[in-house]
Protein backbone atom coordinates (compact mmCIF):
# COMPACT_ATOMS: atom_id res chain seq x y z
CA UNK A 1 0.00 0.00 0.00
CA UNK A 2 1.76 3.08 -1.27
CA UNK A 3 -0.33 5.23 -0.37
CA UNK A 4 0.95 9.03 -1.20
CA UNK A 5 4.44 9.08 -2.68
CA UNK A 6 6.46 12.65 -3.87
CA UNK A 7 9.98 12.78 -5.72
CA UNK A 8 12.17 13.60 -5.65
CA UNK A 9 12.79 13.88 -2.18
CA UNK A 10 15.76 16.34 -2.15
CA UNK A 11 16.60 18.48 -5.00
CA UNK A 12 19.20 21.77 -5.38
CA UNK A 13 18.06 23.67 -8.47
CA UNK A 14 20.26 27.04 -9.26
CA UNK A 15 17.50 30.44 -9.63
CA UNK A 16 15.80 30.52 -13.20
CA UNK A 17 15.66 26.81 -13.51
CA UNK A 18 12.12 25.16 -13.94
CA UNK A 19 11.70 22.11 -11.41
CA UNK A 20 8.76 19.88 -11.32
CA UNK A 21 8.00 18.05 -7.88
CA UNK A 22 6.02 15.12 -8.72
CA UNK A 23 3.45 13.41 -6.72
CA UNK A 24 1.57 10.37 -7.19
CA UNK A 25 -1.45 8.94 -4.74
CA UNK A 26 -2.99 5.35 -4.69
CA UNK A 27 -6.23 5.94 -3.05
CA UNK A 28 -8.21 7.31 -5.94
CA UNK A 29 -8.67 10.80 -4.15
CA UNK A 30 -10.42 13.48 -5.60
CA UNK A 31 -9.03 15.65 -3.41
CA UNK A 32 -5.11 16.98 -3.77
CA UNK A 33 -2.97 19.60 -2.40
CA UNK A 34 0.43 21.04 -2.18
CA UNK A 35 1.60 23.11 0.55
CA UNK A 36 5.39 24.14 1.60
CA UNK A 37 6.25 24.38 4.79
CA UNK A 38 8.48 27.24 5.81
CA UNK A 39 10.17 28.03 9.63
CA UNK A 40 7.41 31.03 11.22
CA UNK A 41 5.53 30.13 8.44
CA UNK A 42 3.63 26.72 9.45
CA UNK A 43 2.02 25.18 6.57
CA UNK A 44 0.82 27.16 3.17
CA UNK A 45 -1.52 26.20 0.65
CA UNK A 46 0.19 26.70 -2.76
CA UNK A 47 -2.68 25.00 -4.91
CA UNK A 48 -5.30 22.37 -4.25
CA UNK A 49 -7.46 20.00 -6.96
CA UNK A 50 -10.60 18.95 -6.93
CA UNK A 51 -10.67 16.28 -9.75
CA UNK A 52 -9.11 15.62 -12.32
CA UNK A 53 -8.74 18.51 -14.72
CA UNK A 54 -10.04 20.85 -12.17
CA UNK A 55 -7.50 23.17 -9.90
CA UNK A 56 -7.62 26.37 -8.01
CA UNK A 57 -5.28 28.28 -6.25
CA UNK A 58 -4.51 28.44 -2.47
CA UNK A 59 -2.94 31.14 -0.32
CA UNK A 60 0.65 31.50 -2.09
CA UNK A 61 0.27 30.39 -5.49
CA UNK A 62 2.45 33.09 -7.53
CA UNK A 63 5.70 31.11 -9.11
CA UNK A 64 4.06 27.88 -9.12
CA UNK A 65 1.71 26.02 -11.65
CA UNK A 66 -0.15 22.51 -11.01
CA UNK A 67 -1.78 20.12 -13.31
CA UNK A 68 -3.99 17.10 -12.91
CA UNK A 69 -4.86 15.19 -16.26
CA UNK A 70 -5.15 12.22 -14.38
CA UNK A 71 -6.58 11.39 -10.64
CA UNK A 72 -3.23 9.97 -9.33
CA UNK A 73 -0.77 12.44 -10.44
CA UNK A 74 -0.52 15.99 -9.27
CA UNK A 75 2.51 17.49 -9.96
CA UNK A 76 3.79 20.92 -9.14
CA UNK A 77 5.55 23.03 -11.54
CA UNK A 78 8.19 26.05 -10.93
CA UNK A 79 8.44 27.69 -13.60
CA UNK A 80 11.65 29.79 -13.10
CA UNK A 81 13.26 28.90 -9.47
CA UNK A 82 13.29 31.69 -7.07
CA UNK A 83 15.84 31.66 -3.59
CA UNK A 84 12.40 32.54 -2.00
CA UNK A 85 10.92 29.25 -3.27
CA UNK A 86 13.39 27.23 -1.13
CA UNK A 87 11.12 25.13 1.19
CA UNK A 88 9.83 21.56 2.42
CA UNK A 89 6.87 20.95 -0.13
CA UNK A 90 4.25 18.72 0.91
CA UNK A 91 1.72 17.27 -1.54
CA UNK A 92 -1.97 15.96 0.40
CA UNK A 93 -5.12 14.10 -0.68
CA UNK A 94 -8.29 13.42 0.80
CA UNK A 95 -11.32 11.73 -0.49
CA UNK A 96 -13.35 14.46 0.16
CA UNK A 97 -13.55 18.18 0.54
CA UNK A 98 -13.56 17.96 4.32
CA UNK A 99 -11.87 14.63 5.50
CA UNK A 100 -8.65 14.48 6.75
CA UNK A 101 -6.19 15.04 4.35
CA UNK A 102 -2.70 12.46 4.21
CA UNK A 103 0.34 13.80 3.22
CA UNK A 104 3.51 12.45 1.81
CA UNK A 105 6.65 12.31 2.86
CA UNK A 106 7.94 15.66 1.57
CA UNK A 107 10.29 16.93 -1.22
CA UNK A 108 13.22 19.60 0.33
CA UNK A 109 14.05 21.97 -2.49
CA UNK A 110 16.81 24.01 -2.20
CA UNK A 111 17.39 26.98 -4.62
CA UNK A 112 20.83 28.04 -5.00
CA UNK B 1 -11.47 34.70 6.61
CA UNK B 2 -10.67 31.71 8.47
CA UNK B 3 -7.61 31.97 11.11
CA UNK B 4 -6.55 29.22 13.26
CA UNK B 5 -3.94 29.76 16.58
CA UNK B 6 -2.10 27.88 18.67
CA UNK B 7 -1.36 29.34 22.02
CA UNK B 8 1.90 27.76 22.57
CA UNK B 9 5.16 27.89 20.16
CA UNK B 10 7.31 25.76 22.51
CA UNK B 11 6.29 23.67 25.39
CA UNK B 12 8.89 21.45 27.27
CA UNK B 13 7.88 19.10 29.85
CA UNK B 14 9.72 15.80 31.47
CA UNK B 15 8.49 12.59 30.72
CA UNK B 16 5.34 11.14 32.34
CA UNK B 17 4.02 15.15 32.60
CA UNK B 18 0.46 16.05 31.12
CA UNK B 19 0.24 17.69 28.21
CA UNK B 20 -2.25 20.22 26.74
CA UNK B 21 -1.96 21.96 23.68
CA UNK B 22 -4.43 24.94 22.99
CA UNK B 23 -6.14 25.48 19.79
CA UNK B 24 -8.82 28.04 18.48
CA UNK B 25 -10.31 29.12 15.27
CA UNK B 26 -11.88 32.10 14.15
CA UNK B 27 -14.92 30.45 11.85
CA UNK B 28 -18.41 30.64 13.36
CA UNK B 29 -20.14 28.22 11.51
CA UNK B 30 -19.87 24.64 11.74
CA UNK B 31 -16.35 23.27 11.62
CA UNK B 32 -14.69 19.98 10.73
CA UNK B 33 -11.56 20.02 13.27
CA UNK B 34 -8.04 18.07 13.27
CA UNK B 35 -4.33 17.54 14.94
CA UNK B 36 -1.46 16.40 13.03
CA UNK B 37 1.73 15.67 14.31
CA UNK B 38 5.41 16.04 12.83
CA UNK B 39 7.93 14.11 14.10
CA UNK B 40 11.36 15.78 12.96
CA UNK B 41 12.10 14.92 9.42
CA UNK B 42 8.82 13.57 8.53
CA UNK B 43 5.31 14.51 7.06
CA UNK B 44 2.30 15.10 8.87
CA UNK B 45 0.08 12.32 10.31
CA UNK B 46 -3.32 12.21 11.66
CA UNK B 47 -3.94 12.34 15.02
CA UNK B 48 -7.23 12.40 15.47
CA UNK B 49 -10.42 14.66 13.53
CA UNK B 50 -13.52 15.59 15.19
CA UNK B 51 -16.81 16.58 12.84
CA UNK B 52 -20.16 15.88 14.73
CA UNK B 53 -21.21 14.24 17.76
CA UNK B 54 -18.92 13.27 20.85
CA UNK B 55 -16.54 16.35 21.74
CA UNK B 56 -14.31 14.02 23.54
CA UNK B 57 -12.35 12.58 20.74
CA UNK B 58 -9.08 9.87 21.03
CA UNK B 59 -6.99 9.51 18.64
CA UNK B 60 -3.85 7.43 18.51
CA UNK B 61 -1.23 7.30 20.96
CA UNK B 62 -3.24 8.38 23.76
CA UNK B 63 -3.98 11.55 22.49
CA UNK B 64 -7.34 13.12 23.05
CA UNK B 65 -9.16 15.96 22.11
CA UNK B 66 -11.92 17.99 23.26
CA UNK B 67 -14.36 20.65 21.15
CA UNK B 68 -16.15 23.49 23.00
CA UNK B 69 -18.10 25.30 20.54
CA UNK B 70 -18.90 28.06 22.58
CA UNK B 71 -14.88 29.28 23.04
CA UNK B 72 -14.44 28.02 19.37
CA UNK B 73 -11.43 25.56 21.01
CA UNK B 74 -10.15 22.34 20.22
CA UNK B 75 -7.41 21.47 22.44
CA UNK B 76 -5.26 18.38 22.70
CA UNK B 77 -4.36 16.20 25.76
CA UNK B 78 -2.45 13.55 26.84
CA UNK B 79 -2.40 12.12 30.26
CA UNK B 80 1.38 11.13 30.52
CA UNK B 81 3.66 12.07 27.88
CA UNK B 82 7.05 9.91 26.60
CA UNK B 83 10.45 11.11 24.68
CA UNK B 84 8.67 9.85 21.58
CA UNK B 85 5.93 12.47 21.78
CA UNK B 86 8.78 15.22 21.04
CA UNK B 87 7.64 16.37 17.83
CA UNK B 88 5.73 19.18 16.05
CA UNK B 89 1.87 19.52 16.84
CA UNK B 90 -0.80 21.21 13.84
CA UNK B 91 -4.32 22.08 14.93
CA UNK B 92 -6.26 22.45 11.49
CA UNK B 93 -10.15 23.58 10.93
CA UNK B 94 -11.93 23.07 7.75
CA UNK B 95 -15.22 24.97 7.26
CA UNK B 96 -16.16 21.84 5.09
CA UNK B 97 -16.81 23.64 1.56
CA UNK B 98 -14.25 23.52 -0.06
CA UNK B 99 -10.19 22.34 0.24
CA UNK B 100 -9.33 26.07 0.04
CA UNK B 101 -10.58 26.49 3.47
CA UNK B 102 -8.25 23.41 5.38
CA UNK B 103 -6.51 26.03 7.56
CA UNK B 104 -3.48 24.90 9.81
CA UNK B 105 -2.10 26.31 12.88
CA UNK B 106 1.12 27.68 13.10
CA UNK B 107 2.59 24.42 15.13
CA UNK B 108 3.51 24.30 18.33
CA UNK B 109 6.52 22.38 19.11
CA UNK B 110 6.95 19.73 22.07
CA UNK B 111 10.05 18.48 23.59
CA UNK B 112 9.88 15.74 25.91
CA UNK B 113 13.25 15.79 28.68
CA UNK B 114 14.34 12.28 29.50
Amino acid sequence: DAGITQSPRYKITETGRQVTLMCHQTWSHSYMFWYRQDLGHGLRLIYYSAAADITDKGEVPDGYVVSRSKTENFPLTLESATRSQTSVYFCASSGTNYEAQYFGPGTRLTVL
Amino acid sequence: AQSVSQHNHHVILSEAASLELGCNYSYGGTVNLFWYVQYPGQHLQLLLKYFSGDPLVKGIKGFEAEFIKSKFSFNLRKPSVQWSDTAEYFCAVNEGNYGQNFVFGPGTRLSVLP
